[in-house]
């Protein structure tokens, strides 16, 4: 079947410190992965996306490159900021040959949360 | 564009009562999603639609849940009786295309469901 593991939170963290979140996948077909992240009190928010193996996804500092040999789609940063406080999503979508799928499979969450 | 409009923002209401949460999706977008978030069990998906037509609703828990999508620009998820356990955040989402291209989803705000 198609999943989603990501590291348990929450992970704590002085601000400039270097974020890893790890996420890995279990998926039949082609996934596109994805990372959201969802500030308290609101929905998700697509932060970054890789649609094919060894394609790197980047945005506001973040990025994850997509390892099709270790299934895995791990979350990085080089400096946080008590801004990036924060539940981060790791997500992937199936596709198959010839069909079209859209289902979005979500881990279950990190929180993350940046002291100053 | 005004995103994904989600109404109620907050909702309260008693054990047995019926309860219907709206969506707008973003025009143009073809798959329409509901989420359903617990602190127990995560993100779960409920239903999720392609161009107005229900595609899968194995993730819909029990009868008393419906969805509907009368037109591509509404849908409603019904709660009918509504029970304490039904407390959540139920969040619409809304996409373009079939995934293949890694298109992710636009969620909305959420609903705020508490049942007493």
């Amino acid at each position: 079947g198609n999943s989603v593991t990501q590291m348990e939170g929450p992970v704590t963290l002085s601000e400039e410190a270097f974020l890893t979140i790890n996420c890995t996948y279990t998926a039949t077909g082609y996934p596109s992965l994805f990372w959201y992240v969802q500030y308290p009190g609101e929905g998700l928010q697509l932060l970054l996306k890789a649609t094919k193996a060894d394609d790197k996804g980047s945005n506001k500092g973040f990025e994850a490159t997509y390892r099709k040999e270790t299934t895995s789609f791990h979350l990085e940063k080089g400096s946080v900021q008590v801004s990036d406080s924060a539940v981060y999503f790791c997500a992937l979508s199936v596709r198959f040959y010839g069909g079209a799928t859209n289902k979005l499979i979500f881990g279950t969450g990190t929180l993350l949360a940046v002291q100053p | 564009d005004a995103g994904v409009i989600q109404s109620p923002r907050h909702e309260v209401t008693e054990m047995g009562q019926e309860v219907t949460l709206r969506c707008k999706p973003i025009s143009g977008h073809d798959y329409l999603f509901w989420y359903r978030q617990t602190m127990m069990r995560g993100l779960e998906l409920l239903i999720y639609f392609n161009n107005n037509v229900p595609i899968d609703d194995s993730g819909m828990p029990e009868d008393r849940f419906s969805a509907k999508m009368p037109n591509a620009s509404f849908s409603t998820l019904k709660i009918q009786p509504s029970e304490p356990r039904d407390s959540a955040v139920y969040f619409c989402a809304s996409s373009k295309g079939t995934g293949r291209k890694g298109y992710g989803y636009t969620f909305g705000s959420g609903t705020r469901l508490t049942v007493v």
